[in-house]
Parts: C-alpha cells; sequence; structure tokens
C-alpha cells in the first residue's frame, strides 16, 4: 500500500523560513516524480512544485519560484520542500503527491501538512 | 499561469446526471491530453478520479467519465448517489512540467 506521510508543518512568523518532508513508502520512489500541491483554508488546489525521478528536473508555480525549493533523496525515500521568505498568502494545507504518469496526474496524497504564516 | 476555470457549484437528483466543465487555453486543456479530474470530500486528501482526459484508474466507479473539445474538458457523473456529493477538480499539464488545477466544483446532490 502506497503511503506518504508529511511532516515539517508549523506556525511561522512572515520572512521567516520553514522545511516541510514528506516519507514515502509502499512503491518504488526512485520510478516516479514527485509534486507539492496546496491548499489554502477553504480555497482550492493549487500546483507547487514537481520534481523528476532523478531530480534533473524541477519546475515551481510562479507564486513561490525563488522561495521555495524542492528536492527528493531516494535512499531515504523522501522528498522535501525548502520555503523561506514565507508570506501570509503561503498559509495552507501542503500534500504530497505522487505523479502516476507524465501530465501531472497524482495517484496518490499524503494527509497533508499545514503551514500557519502570521505575524 | 491562470487557473482553470470551473463553475462553483452543480446539483442534482439522485440517479440523475451531471456535468462539470473545465475551460483553458490552448497552452492547456486544448495542447495535451492530460486532464485530470480529482474528488474531495471535506477534511480529507483529494482522490484522482480521471487522468489522461478519459481513463479511470482501478476501483473507481464506471459512473465516472472524461471528455474534451478544444480547450474545454468534461467531467460527467451518471447514475448520481448521495456518496458523490464533494468538491471536484479539474487540472491539467501546462507545459515545462507545470500543472494548472481548475478551481473547483461543489457538487450538491439533493
Amino acid at each position: 500500500e502506497v503511503q506518504l506521510v508529511e511532516s515539517g508543518g508549523g506556525s511561522v512568523q512572515p520572512g521567516r523560513s520553514l522545511r516541510l518532508s514528506c516519507a514515502a513508502s509502499g512503491f518504488t520512489f526512485d520510478d516516479y516524480a514527485m509534486h507539492w500541491v496546496r491548499q489554502a483554508p477553504g480555497k482550492g488546489l493549487e500546483w507547487v512544485s514537481g520534481i523528476t525521478w532523478n531530480s534533473g528536473g524541477v519546475t515551481y508555480a510562479d507564486s513561490v519560484k525563488g522561495r521555495f525549493t524542492i528536492s527528493r533523496d531516494n535512499a531515504k525515500n523522501s522528498l522535501h520542500l525548502q520555503m523561506n521568505s514565507l508570506r501570509t498568502e503561503d498559509t495552507a494545507l501542503y500534500y504530497c503527491a505522487k505523479a502516476k504518469g507524465f501530465g501531472g496526474d497524482f495517484d496518490n496524497w499524503g494527509q497533508g501538512a499545514l503551514v500557519t504564516v502570521s505575524s | 499561469q491562470s487557473a482553470l476555470t470551473q463553475p462553483a457549484s452543480v446539483s442534482g437528483s439522485p440517479g440523475q446526471s451531471i456535468t462539470i466543465s473545465c475551460t483553458g487555453t490552448s497552452s492547456d486543456v486544448g495542447g495535451y491530453n492530460y486532464v485530470s479530474w480529482y474528488q474531495q470530500h471535506p477534511g480529507k486528501a483529494p482522490k484522482l478520479m480521471i487522468y489522461d482526459v478519459t481513463n479511470r484508474p482501478s476501483g473507481v466507479s464506471n459512473r465516472f467519465s472524461g471528455s474534451k473539445s478544444g480547450n474545454t474538458a468534461s467531467l460527467t457523473i451518471s447514475g448520481l448517489q448521495a456518496e458523490d456529493e464533494a468538491d471536484y477538480y479539474c487540472s491539467s499539464y501546462a507545459g515545462s512540467n507545470t500543472v494548472l488545477f481548475g478551481g473547483g466544483t461543489r457538487l450538491t446532490v439533493l
């Protein structure tokens, strides 16, 4: 059974940093691209960032480009999101998601890590 | 990177069929056969219902079907059931390994 478990969420002040992690199990982690998707309270889904199986390709939404960095450790079956210069609008539940194929379809999701940015 | 356009809400009675639209541009929905649909119940993670425009993952009811015409994709749910009441999101590959989501549609089963 595929399991994705996020950690590292919390409350921080604007301008500070936070690092999210996602522990993966139940599948061959280095066979798949992985992504982060977020959902602000009461709002819709927003794709944040993606990384290819070998870290050769990383992409970001315009809203986080230059502030967030995605990475993965295939030896440890883990995905990470380093979030710097956090803004109040970054407040959201951050989901780790496994890509099914090439086209941005996500067939497995974690339960999410809540990030709250507030002064 | 503008969000795809979905109706805010749709409703239907048990047994009826409903369709949710998802409108993008030639740079996303119209340019690739990589449209997905997700179902999200309150407090739960999204669940993949349709991928690559028309394909259903194993375990998803055949009451759910997807299609696309030009820059607009659609999700049809036939034989509506109470458990179908949820939020539905479309997504599309948008080139350069980026993904766009729609704003979401709240389905109410009357």
